[in-house]
Formats: structure tokens, C-alpha cells, sequence
């Protein structure tokens, strides 16, 4: 089964500032998609970024933009001129590139604090 | 476009009661499924439905059931409540196989 794991349960960054949020994931299979989901208080999970892993280039969303180690198993989120409004939780998360198989598998999360 | 609607975005219960949570995904989407996101456990998927076909189900109990209609919207059901069972139920629908998913505000249920 496919694992993720977040290992920063909290981080803080000053506005303005860059942060980086961890991601690593454990799976056998080799056509999978990984994607970062932000979580603010109205709890509505919005997409951030998608990363398709047959892809070597690193996807970027304006000042969202990830590292993606395929090797590694690794996917972080750099999130690049810090904004009141990126205060939220992230979720990282893993899916199945088969079409029987398509459900989300999501990290423990990151809650992300900007200071003013 | 609307979004994803979640009904009700409250509710409360008490132990050994059912449930039935309601989604209308985004006009179009014929794919609904199911999350469930509590403290401790995060976020486990519940189940899949495509075209009023269940997909995939994830790790539940029976109590745990779902249904999607002709016009797309899906229900879920949680039947004999337990205290474990409270949690945010997110529902999110996508256009197909490989599409973005997107979600609801969910809906917070309580069991008392």
C-alpha cells in the first residue's frame, strides 16, 4: 500500500519570506500523480500544484512550485513570497496513475503560520 | 460554475442514530467520492462512484454506505452511530479518470 508522510506537523515563515514544506511518500508503482492541497478555516481542500512522476520537470504555480525527487521519493512545496492568506494546512498527497485505483492517499499534514 | 455543495455544513447526532450526508458535485462531474478527516487518523478515503457505480471503497465498515443518482448528486450513510464517527465528511467530484478533484466545505458531524 502507498504511504505518505509529512514530517513537520507545524511550520512558521515570515511574510514575504520563502518556506518549505517536506513530503515523502513510499510506492511500488511507477505511473502515480502527487499533489499538494492547501486547507484554510473555511476547510475547503484546494489544489495547489499537481506533479504527474513521468514528468522530470518540476511543476510551478506562480509563487508555488515543488521538488520533485523521484529517486528519493520525494516532493516538497516551495512556497516563495509568503502571504498572509498561504496560512493553512498542507496536505501532500498520492495517486494512483490506474484508472481502477484512483483515490486520494494524503500525509498527516503541515499547518503553515505566516507572521506579519 | 457552482463548486462542489455539501449539505448539511453541521450536524449532530447521538450514539447508535444514522446519518445521510448529501453532495452535489459540479454540473458535468459524473465522479463522486468520499473522505473522511478526523484528528487522529487525517484523511481516509471512503468510497468512489462513477456513473451511479460504486468504484472503489476504502477501508470502512459496513456502516459506511454510499449512493450516487442519475443527475450525479451523491448521498452517504453512516448507520448506529458511534463516538469514533465524529468528523469532517469532504465530498469532491471530478469530470474523469486523471481529472482535478475538486472538493466541498464538508460537513461536520458530531456524535454525542
Amino acid at each position: 500500500a502507498q504511504t505518505v508522510t509529512q514530517s513537520q506537523p507545524e511550520m512558521s515563515v515570515q511574510e514575504a519570506e520563502t518556506v518549505t514544506l517536506s513530503c515523502t511518500y513510499d510506492t511500488s508503482e511507477s505511473d502515480y500523480y502527487l499533489f499538494w492541497y492547501k486547507q484554510p478555516p473555511s476547510r475547503q481542500m484546494i489544489l495547489v500544484i499537481r506533479q504527474e512522476a513521468y514528468k522530470q520537470q518540476n511543476a510551478t504555480e506562480n509563487r508555488f512550485s515543488v521538488n520533485f525527487q523521484k529517486a528519493a521519493k520525494s516532493f516538497s512545496l516551495k512556497i516563495s513570497d509568503s502571504q498572509l492568506g498561504d496560512a493553512a494546512m498542507y496536505f501532500c498527497a498520492y495517486r494512483s496513475g490506474n484508472q481502477g485505483a484512483q483515490k486520494l492517499v494524503f500525509g498527516q499534514g503541515t499547518r503553515l503560520t505566516i507572521n506579519p | 460554475k457552482a463548486g462542489v455543495t455539501q449539505t448539511p455544513r453541521y450536524l449532530i447526532k447521538t450514539r447508535g442514530q444514522q446519518v445521510t450526508l448529501s453532495c452535489s458535485p459540479i454540473s458535468g462531474h459524473r465522479s463522486v467520492s468520499w473522505y473522511q478527516q478526523t484528528p487522529g487518523q487525517g484523511l481516509q478515503f471512503l468510497f468512489e462512484y462513477f456513473s451511479e457505480t460504486q468504484r472503489n471503497k476504502g477501508n470502512f465498515p459496513g456502516r459506511f454506505s454510499g449512493r450516487q443518482f442519475s443527475n450525479s448528486r451523491s448521498e452517504m450513510n453512516v448507520s448506529t452511530l458511534e463516538l469514533g464517527d465524529s468528523a469532517l465528511y469532504l465530498c469532491a467530484s471530478r469530470s474523469g479518470p486523471n481529472e482535478k478533484l475538486f472538493f466541498g466545505s464538508g460537513t461536520q458531524l458530531s456524535v454525542l
